[in-house]
C-alpha cells in the first residue's frame, strides 16, 4: 500500500537553530513528493517538490529537503530556524496507482514548534 | 495569475440540515478539483476528485456529494448534515496538462461545525 509517514507529531527547535522535519514514503515506483505548510485555519500552502533529479531540492520561506532513496525518506530542513516558521507541516506523495489524476497522498503532519 | 475561492468561511449548522460549499478557480483551463476534509487539524483525506465537468470521483462512501457544473466550479453538498461531517474542508486544483507532477493549490478552506 501506498503511505506517507510522518513520524513525530510534534518538532520543538529554537529560533536560529537548525530544524528537520521528518518524512518516510512507501510507493511503488519512483516517488513523487511534496512538502506543504499549514497555518492556523488557513489553506496548505506549497513549499517545494521533489520529482527527478538532485537529492536536495530548494523550495520557498529558506526551506529544502533531501531525498534519499535507500532509507525512502524525503525529509524537510532549514539552516536557521525563525518563530515565524511555526505551523503544521505536511509532507505528500503522488498517489502513483491513479493514473493522471493527480491525486496526493498525505501524512498526519507534525506542528513546528520555534521558541524565542 | 490563477486563484482559487472557498465559500463561506464558516459555517454553523445544525444536525440534519443541508450543506453546499462552493469553490471556483481562476485564471486557468480545465482544472483537476479536489476536495479533502482535515479533521481535528490533522490529516488530510481526499472526498472527491473532478477531471472535467460532470466528472465526479468519490473516495470514500459518506454522507456528502460533490458535483462539477462548470468548468472551474466545484461544490460540496448534503442533504442532511451529521455531527461526523464537522471539518475543515479544502478545495484545491492543479492545472490541466501537468501529469502526475505538478502540486496541488489549495483555497483557504471552509470550517463546518454541525451542531
Amino acid at each position: 500500500a501506498q503511505s506517507v509517514a510522518q513520524p513525530e507529531d510534534q518538532v520543538n527547535v529554537a529560533e536560529g537553530n537548525p530544524l528537520t522535519v521528518k518524512c518516510t514514503y512507501s510507493v511503488s515506483g519512483n516517488p513523487y513528493l511534496f512538502w506543504y505548510v499549514q497555518y492556523p485555519n488557513r489553506g496548505l500552502q506549497f513549499l517545494l517538490k521533489y520529482i527527478t533529479g538532485d537529492n536536495l531540492v530548494k523550495g520557498s520561506y529558506g526551506f529544502e529537503a533531501e531525498f534519499n532513496k535507500s532509507q525512502t525518506s524525503f525529509h524537510l530542513k532549514k539552516p536557521s530556524a525563525l518563530v515565524s516558521d511555526s505551523a503544521l507541516y505536511f509532507c505528500a506523495v503522488r498517489d502513483m496507482r491513479s493514473g493522471n489524476t493527480g491525486k496526493l497522498i498525505f501524512g498526519q503532519g507534525t506542528t513546528l514548534q520555534v521558541k524565542p | 495569475s490563477q486563484t482559487i475561492h472557498q465559500w463561506p468561511a464558516t459555517l454553523v449548522q445544525p444536525v440534519g440540515s443541508p450543506l453546499s460549499l462552493e469553490c471556483t478557480v481562476e485564471g486557468t483551463s480545465n482544472p483537476n478539483l479536489y476536495w479533502y476534509r482535515q479533521a481535528a487539524g490533522r490529516g488530510l483525506q481526499l472526498l472527491f476528485y473532478s477531471v472535467g465537468i460532470g466528472q465526479i470521483s468519490s473516495e470514500v462512501p459518506q454522507n456528502l456529494s460533490a458535483s462539477r457544473p462548470q468548468d472551474r466550479q466545484f461544490i460540496l453538498s448534503s442533504k442532511k448534515l451529521l455531527l461526523s461531517d464537522s471539518g475543515f474542508y479544502l478545495c484545491a486544483w492543479r492545472g490541466p496538462g501537468q501529469g502526475n507532477t505538478g502540486e496541488l493549490f489549495f483555497g483557504e478552506g471552509s470550517r463546518l461545525t454541525v451542531l
